[in-house]
């Protein structure tokens, strides 16, 4: 069984700029969960993808969107990069409750 | 809107050493409670899940308690070792829904 994966590991973008992250969910997890990480902060959650379908959105901009694909791996796209975008975002997958974490995104916007 | 406290935030010890990290969260009304381990820059790993009808869970070193009427959990870890110095981080789901609201951490070194 493989766990979460998630790439790139790091990613340089400039303000203004559009990026794409992705996710591969463990196997058989049909539910995947996007939580955004500051520095020295809790993550906070910014949406969730249950079989290809949105459900529940975090306390972010629309220009945060995001995709779930037959095979349960998702994509998150953040459009007009802002300098607070900065910061680790990581993606959870699951099949009850327990939630299982990848080893994230490290996105840098200058 | 739920709130998680984490204290202390940061914890300096000596191995060898028991320790307590501390949870506290605004709204009772939570479907289950998650802890984490965070290693610098890294992604989050699973420890425990206290599920609301639990009192407490363990694993090897690690305890967990929730007492859902007070709004609390702590984390206790046995016998400490360099190897456990990373942030934890505890999360409450509410209602089945699997979106979590984290607390910001504890940091916790362990000195050899």
């Amino acid at each position: 069984e493989t766990g979460v994966t998630q790439s790139p590991t790091h990613l340089i973008k400039t303000r203004g700029q559009q990026v794409t992250l992705r996710c591969s969910s463990q196997s058989g997890h049909n539910t995947v969960s996007w939580y955004q990480q500051a520095l020295g902060q809790g993550p906070q959650f910014i949406f969730q993808y249950y079989r290809e379908e949105e459900n529940g959105r975090g306390n972010f901009p629309p220009r945060f969107s995001g995709l779930q694909f037959p095979n349960y791996s998702s994509e998150l796209n953040v459009n007009a990069l802002e300098l607070d975008d900065s910061a680790l975002y990581l993606c959870a997958s699951s099949l009850t409750n327990e939630q299982f974490f990848g080893p994230g995104t490290r996105l840098t916007v200058l | 809107k739920q709130e998680v406290t984490q204290i202390p935030a940061a914890l300096s010890v000596p191995e060898g050493e028991n320790l307590v990290l501390n949870c506290s969260f605004t709204d009772s009304a939570i479907y289950n409670l998650q802890w984490f381990r965070q290693d610098p820059g890294k992604g989050l790993t699973s420890l425990l899940l206290i599920q609301s009808s639990q009192r407490e869970q363990t694993s090897g070193r690690l305890n967990a308690s929730l007492d859902k009427s007070s709004g609390r959990s702590t984390l206790y870890i046995a016998a400490s070792q360099p190897g456990d110095s990373a942030t934890y981080l505890c999360a409450v789901e509410k209602g089945g829904s699997e979106k979590l609201v984290f607390g910001k951490g504890t940091k916790l070194t362990v000195n050899p």
